[in-house]
């Protein structure tokens, strides 16, 4: 059984730039998150989607977005990259269930010059 | 507004020692804890799923408890190895997402 896959493992970007990252969940799972680790900040929500839709969006500015496809694969964009950007984006998928948990990708380490 | 802590913030210890490790919350609404290891620069490995309805959750060597009442949780790991060295996250499912916590380092040495 697959996990969850992200890609890329790594990002160099330059400041003003914009990026996309990708997740690809495990096969059935309808919900997927992404949450920012920065060791100042630990993890810290983004958003989460289910079924294409956003239900939750945690306290970060308009650049960051995200979307979610038909086949649950979720992208997110960070717009106008700023050195504070510089951070592991992680992934994870669940089936969204009461007692079902979380699965994480590896995450996309993305730095900002 | 939630709040997650894990003490203690570091913890080195000799191979074989039997290690708690302690997670603390605010709001006793939650609905699954999830504890999570992470070696360094990589993602989130999950160790223990415990529903709210439960009480603690146990595999190989390790155990974790939930008390609502008390808003703690406990990671106990017996027979510590140096493969367990990692940073130890607990987190709470509410309403749609994680709250981690602060985490605890963990190094055991030979």
């Amino acid at each position: 059984k697959a996990g969850v896959t992200q890609t890329p493992r790594y990002l160099i970007k330059t400041r003003g730039q914009q990026v996309t990252l990708s997740c690809s969940p495990i096969s059935g799972h309808r919900s997927v998150s992404w949450y920012q680790q920065t060791p100042g900040q630990g993890l810290q929500f983004l958003f989460e989607y289910f079924s294409e839709t956003q239900r939750n969006k945690g306290n970060f500015p308009g650049r960051f977005s995200g979307r979610q496809f038909s086949n649950s694969r979720s992208e997110m964009n960070v717009s106008t990259l700023e050195l504070g950007d510089s951070a592991l984006y992680l992934c994870a998928s669940s089936m969204n269930r009461v007692g079902y948990g979380y699965t994480f990708g590896s995450g996309t380490r993305l730095t900002v010059v | 507004k939630q709040e997650v802590t894990q003490i203690p913030a570091a913890l080195s210890v000799p191979e074989g020692e039997n290690l708690v490790l302690n997670c603390s919350f605010t709001d006793s609404a939650i609905y699954n804890l999830q504890w999570f290891r992470q070696d360094p620069g990589k993602g989130l490995t999950s160790l223990l799923l415990i529903q709210s309805s439960q009480r603690e959750q146990t595999s190989g060597r390790l155990n974790a408890s939930l008390d609502k009442s008390s808003g703690r949780s406990t990671l106990y790991i017996a027979a510590s190895q140096p493969g367990d060295s990692a940073t130890y996250l607990c987190a709470f499912y509410n309403t749609d997402k994680l709250i981690f916590g602060t985490g605890t380092r963990l190094q055991v040495f030979p």
